[in-house]
């Protein structure tokens, strides 16, 4: 059974860049048909997609946000990274990692709560 | 981006009831829809995918059904531990994924 582990600050200073990890255990990143995401849930609990990463290294951005994000994935540790720069207090929110397969997100992390703010 | 709205944003229901949420979309998503469901400090859990498809391990009172902009998921009899806030997905014509905004399912 795959499980997936965010990790990173929860403090984030307004204007820094946002920096998490996802480790994946259970199951190889290299996994043929699977892309590992980024999603977002604000205070008043919307849902937000940021992206995700497939195992050679290719990515898919949200519109939105993509001139501020970038996804790597590190097969060699099965695990997975989010970078977002100038952060502002909109950008406070719990961060999941999750597991994508055929458009829809199987497996989630706990989630972890990253708080922008001086 | 397609627009995802759930119908209604909170419900108050009572155990045994059959209750139906409503999901619609902006534009067709095929059957391209998903469904969650999130307790409170967890993370979402899929209940459904590909409109009507259950996920493994969910239980058969969960149903959902639809094609194209409209589209619902069924409980045909609550039970104690289904309270909670439920979201539709849609994965067609992405990036990027988007979520409808939440139905809260409460004790009535």
């Amino acid at each position: 059974q795959v499980q997936l582990h965010e990790s990173g600050p929860g403090l984030v200073k307004p204007s820094q860049t946002l920096s998490l990890t996802c480790s994946v255990s259970g199951d190889s990143i290299s996994s043929a048909g699977y892309y590992w995401s980024w999603i977002r849930q604000f205070p008043g609990k919307g849902l937000e997609w940021i992206g995700y990463v497939y195992y050679s290294g290719s990515t898919y951005y949200n519109p939105s946000l993509e001139s501020r994000i970038t996804i790597l994935v590190d097969t060699s540790r099965n695990r997975f990274s989010l970078k977002l720069t100038s952060v502002t207090a909109a950008d406070t929110a719990v961060y999941f990692c999750a597991r994508e397969a055929d458009g829809y997100l199987d497996s989630w992390g706990r989630g972890t709560l990253v708080t922008v703010s001086s | 981006d397609i627009q995802m709205t759930q119908s209604p944003s909170s419900l108050s229901a009572s155990v045994g009831d059959r209750v139906t949420i409503t999901c619609r979309a902006s534009q067709s998503v095929i059957r391209f829809l998903h469904w969650y469901q999130q307790k409170p400090g967890q993370a979402p859990k899929l209940l459904i995918y590909g409109a009507s498809t259950l996920q493994n391990g969910v239980p058969s009172r969960f149903s959902g059904s639809g094609s194209g902009t409209e589209f619902s998921l069924t409980i045909s009899s609550l039970q104690p531990e289904d309270f909670g806030t439920y979201y539709c997905q849609q994965s067609y014509n992405t990036p990027p994924i988007t979520f409808g905004q939440g139905t809260r399912l409460e004790a009535k």
